[in-house]
């Protein structure tokens, strides 16, 4: 069983829609969560940095933790059609690894 | 703006050839990386390195090697290539300075293809 599971898609949704991606995980020992969007040919890019279970919001997109859970979430509203990208979750432990869920593609049509 | 140089986007090698693959970053990061990108698999730690001419093995060492003889330029070495290595190399850099240390910054990739 892999460590961080994140569904590969692809999510199709129309312009304007939120799109809703998460991602859970089997070790407890997870304190830091982020969230990584990668364009087409590209190298990906760091979209957002959480610690605590909670929100944090960033403009249109809004990361959630859930320890209790295992679960984190990205939301992002109102969206566009260049938010069509593969967004892969990740998170780090005390050893100081990160390990990445596989993706998932995301497709907004104008 | 932090730089991440990979010396090339597309590779295309045969079995059993040496492979190097470069990596160079500009912001004097400690931290360096090299990761291996597959569909349905994410991306998966090959070797890192923590500061010059150390090394420390990622999830998937076998069949690789990495160099680190300066703190801007870190090297994967595919020592006799195989098909089952043709994948997407992504190199990234972290600084041990920054409040979020595990940020990692990571260049373009670069595709490569064993026939």
């Amino acid at each position: 069983q892999k460590e961080v599971e994140q569904d590969p898609g692809p999510l199709s949704v129309p312009e304007g829609a939120i799109v809703s991606l998460n991602c859970t995980y089997s070790n407890s020992a997870f304190q830091y969560f982020m969230w990584y969007r990668q364009y087409s040919r590209k190298g990906p890019e760091l979209l957002m940095y959480t610690y605590s279970s909670g929100n944090k919001e960033d403009g249109r997109f809004t990361a959630q933790v859930d320890k209790s859970s295992k679960y984190i979430s990205l939301f992002i509203r109102d969206s566009q059609p260049s938010d069509s990208a593969t967004y892969l979750c990740a998170m780090i432990g005390s050893w100081g690894k990160l390990q990445f869920g596989a993706g998932t593609q995301v497709v907004v049509t104008p | 703006d932090v730089k991440v140089t990979q010396s090339s986007r597309y590779l295309v090698k045969r079995t059993g050839e040496k492979v190097f693959l470069e990596c160079v970053q500009d912001m004097d990061h400690e931290n360096m990386f090299w990761y291996r990108q597959d569909p349905g698999l994410g991306l998966r730690l090959i070797y890192f390195s923590y500061d010059v001419k150390m090394k420390e093995k990622g999830d998937i060492p076998e069949g690789y090697s990495v160099s680190r003889e300066k703190k801007e330029r870190f090297s994967l070495i595919l020592e006799s290539a195989s098909t089952n290595q043709t994948s997407m190399y992504l190199c990234a850099s972290s600084s041990a300075r920054d409040t979020y240390q595990e940020t990692q910054y990571f260049g373009p990739g670069t595709r490569l293809l064993v026939l």
